[in-house]
C-alpha cells in the first residue's frame, strides 16, 4: 500500500524557516518523481515544486522561487521541503504527492498533509 | 503563465448529472486531469489522461477535453460526490491547478 507521511509542521514567525519531510513507502520511491502542493485555509490547491526521480531535475512555483527548496533522499525514502523567509501567505496544509510522469502527468498519491502557519 | 478556470460552484441533485468545466487556451492540446477533495480530506485522483478513471473510481465518473476546455461528468450522482474538484493540467514546467469547483448534492 502507498503510504506518504508529511511531518514538519507547525507555528513559525514570519522571516523564519521550516522544513517539512514526506516519508514514503509501500512502492519504490526511487523510480518516482514527487511533488509538494499546498492549500491556503479555505483556497484551492497550489503547486509548489517537483523534483524527478534521481534529483536531476527540479522545478519550482513562481511565489516560491528563491525562498523555497525541494530535496529528497532515496536511501530514506524521504521528500523534503526546505522553506525560509517564510511570510503569512506561506500559512496552509502542504502534501506531498507522487507523480506519474509520462505521456501526461498527474498525482496518483497525496499524504494526508501538515499545516504551517506562519504568524507572529 | 497559463491558467485554468473553473466555475466556484454547481449544484444537482441526487440522480442527476453534473457538469464541471474547466477552461484554459488550448487545452485540448494537453492533458487534463481531476482531483476530488471532500471536506477535511487530501485530495484523490478521480480522472487522468483526460478520460481515464484512477484504480477505485466508479463507472459515473467520466471526462472529455477538446479545444479550451475539459470537462468531467458525474452521471447519476450520489450524496457522496459532494465535494470540491479542481482540474489540473502540466504546462511549461509547472504544474496549473483550477481553481476548484464546489459540487452541491441538493
Amino acid at each position: 500500500e502507498v503510504q506518504l507521511v508529511e511531518s514538519g509542521g507547525g507555528l513559525v514567525q514570519p522571516g523564519g524557516s521550516l522544513r517539512l519531510s514526506c516519508a514514503a513507502s509501500g512502492f519504490t520511491f526511487s523510480s518516482y518523481s514527487m511533488n509538494w502542493v499546498r492549500q491556503a485555509p479555505g483556497k484551492g490547491l497550489e503547486w509548489v515544486a517537483y523534483v524527478s526521480s534521481s534529483a536531476n531535475t527540479i522545478y519550482y512555483g513562481d511565489s516560491m522561487k528563491g525562498r523555497f527548496t525541494i530535496s529528497r533522499d532515496n536511501v530514506k525514502n524521504s521528500l523534503y521541503l526546505q522553506m525560509n523567509s517564510l511570510r503569512a501567505e506561506d500559512t496552509g496544509v502542504y502534501y506531498c504527492a507522487r507523480e506519474i510522469v509520462g505521456a501526461t502527468d498527474y498525482f496518483d498519491y497525496w499524504g494526508q498533509g501538515t499545516l504551517v502557519t506562519v504568524s507572529s | 503563465s497559463y491558467e485554468l478556470t473553473q466555475p466556484p460552484s454547481v449544484s444537482v441533485s441526487p440522480g442527476q448529472t453534473a457538469t464541471i468545466t474547466c477552461s484554459g487556451e488550448k487545452l485540448g492540446d494537453k492533458y487534463a486531469c481531476w482531483y476530488q477533495q471532500k471536506a477535511g480530506q487530501s485530495p484523490v485522483l478521480v480522472i487522468y489522461q483526460d478520460n481515464k478513471r484512477h484504480s477505485g473510481i466508479p463507472e459515473r465518473f467520466s471526462g472529455s477535453n477538446s479545444g479550451n476546455t475539459a470537462t468531467l461528468t458525474i452521471s447519476g450522482t450520489q450524496a457522496m460526490d459532494e465535494a470540491d474538484y479542481y482540474c489540473q493540467a502540466w504546462d511549461s514546467s509547472a504544474m496549473v491547478f483550477g481553481g476548484g469547483t464546489k459540487l452541491t448534492v441538493l
